[in-house]
């Protein structure tokens, strides 16, 4: 049973667009999201958060929203540059059960 | 500062075999974990610790051990390796829980035969 749901495989934007990438829960217990970036043959890094108190957090070109009702986060990057393909997980967290669980993962392509 | 290591980087096992997967950071973090990287999985918790001497399990610890004697290293066990166990397994370590960043290592690619 997947709990953190990244429904869209890939995505192609072309260079100066704006791409969101969209993720999905079911549990209503998290209450912490982070979004992670990895380049092929290296190991994940943190991009941005949000505690679910919030709705915005915003980081340079970098903007995550949050949808508690509709248990959804989006991440939007604007502009997007060729150097932000990767691939992009979404990640929450419970307190109370100390657990991080991930999505399955979007590769973003951005095109010149 | 070298950050999080993992050694080897590749490792060709035949099931039924026992191998431990090297992690070691730098940075005096409490928290370390392991993860597995599965196409259409994504990454998924093996096992993690909050200190020295202390670890619990993840999403999906079965198969595999882990210890924390010192707080630089957190090796994982395969006691008897399985081609289900074929994967890209990552470590990690943050100073604190797990909202704190992480920081990962560069991986170790496993193919049980």
């Amino acid at each position: 049973d997947q709990q953190v749901k990244q429904n869209s495989p890939s995505l192609s934007v072309q260079e100066g667009r704006i791409s969101i990438l969209n993720c999905d829960y079911t549990n209503s217990m998290f209450d912490y999201f982070l979004w992670y970036k990895k380049y092929p043959a290296e190991g994940p890094t943190f991009l941005i958060s949000i505690s679910s108190i919030k709705d915005k957090n915003e980081d340079g070109r970098f903007t995550v929203f949050l949808n508690k009702s509709a248990k959804h986060l989006s991440l939007h990057i604007v502009p997007s540059q060729p150097g932000d393909s990767a691939v992009y997980f979404c990640a929450a967290i419970y307190n109370q059960g100390g657990k991080l669980i991930f999505g399955q993962g979007t590769e973003l392509s951005v095109k010149p | 500062n070298a950050g999080v290591t993992q050694t080897p980087k590749f490792q060709v096992l035949k099931t039924g075999q026992s191998m431990t997967l090297q992690c070691a950071q730098d940075m005096n973090h409490e928290y370390m974990s392991w993860y597995r990287q599965d196409p259409g999985m994504g990454l998924r918790l093996i096992h993690y610790s909050v200190g020295a001497g202390i670890t619990d399990q993840g999403e999906v610890p079965n198969g595999y051990n882990v210890s924390r004697s010192t707080t630089e290293d957190f090796p994982l066990r395969l006691l008897s390796a399985a081609p289900s166990q074929t994967s890209v397994y990552f470590c990690a370590s943050s100073y604190g829980a797990f909202q704190e960043t992480q920081y990962f290592g560069p991986g170790t690619r496993l193919l049980v035969l």
